[in-house]
């Protein structure tokens, strides 16, 4: 069970163009989702909180006019990056906390964005 | 604001010898304490957490860890490493009842020779 997806698990887009990744609860209900930065040989960086059908909470630093989320159900957030740079290529992994088990997030595999 | 530190970037261990992940935090009280494990496709996996209780947890894959209050530290240990268990490790602190922001620390490349 907690099983979280993502998809793409990887893209390559040309720079100025946007791109969609999707994270998915296949198996419960998330009430709330977050979304990770990784970058090469580093530790994830909290992006920003989603909840379910409200705006999402971003970190400081974090721009949301680049990177749009959209929690629009309980199994689906979406986090957009606009405008692609090579600078946003990097590792984007979501996680999902269960509505019965909020001390616990589920991660998902993570999406390889490469901006050329 | 809450921080984890995690000592050893690289560890190699021979199979079935011992192991032990260190991780310090830096947080005003007691955080909740998380090790997750990372391998290439996977998504970060919850081996064992944290809230209160007994300081020392049993996880998943045979993993244990000791929350020790007065070296804020909470250090995963394994008696006998498998070659299956070489991934990246990651200790992660959250406040209790912040809506449970994790914060990462760098991780801990293990590692293991046959």
């Amino acid at each position: 069970g907690a099983v979280v997806s993502q998809h793409p698990s990887r893209v390559i887009c040309k720079s100025g163009t946007s791109v969609k990744i999707e994270c998915r609860s296949l198996d419960f209900q998330a009430t709330t989702m977050f979304w990770y930065r990784q970058f090469p040989k580093k530790s994830l960086m909290l992006m920003a909180t989603s909840n379910e059908g409200s705006k999402a909470t971003y970190e400081q630093g974090v721009e949301k006019d680049k990177f749009l989320i959209n929690h629009a159900s309980l199994t689906l957030s979406t986090l957009t990056v606009t405008s692609a740079h090579p600078e946003d290529s990097s590792f984007y992994i979501c996680s999902a906390k269960s509505g019965t088990r909020q001390d616990t997030q589920y991660f998902g595999p993570g999406t390889r964005l490469t901006v050329l | 604001a809450q921080s984890v530190t995690q000592p050893d970037i690289h560890i190699t261990v021979s199979e079935g010898a011992s192991l032990e992940l260190r991780c310090n935090y830096s947080y005003g009280a007691t955080p909740y304490l998380f090790w997750y494990v990372q391998s290439p496709g996977q998504g970060l996996q919850l081996l064992l957490k944290y809230f209160s209780g007994d300081t020392l947890v049993q996880g998943i894959k045979g993993f244990e860890a000791e929350f020790k209050r007065s070296q804020s530290s909470f250090n995963l240990r394994k008696p006998s490493v498998h070659w299956s268990d070489a991934a990246e490790y990651f200790c992660a602190v959250a406040a209790p009842g912040g809506g449970n922001k994790l914060t990462f620390g760098t991780g801990t490349q293990l590692k293991v020779e046959l």
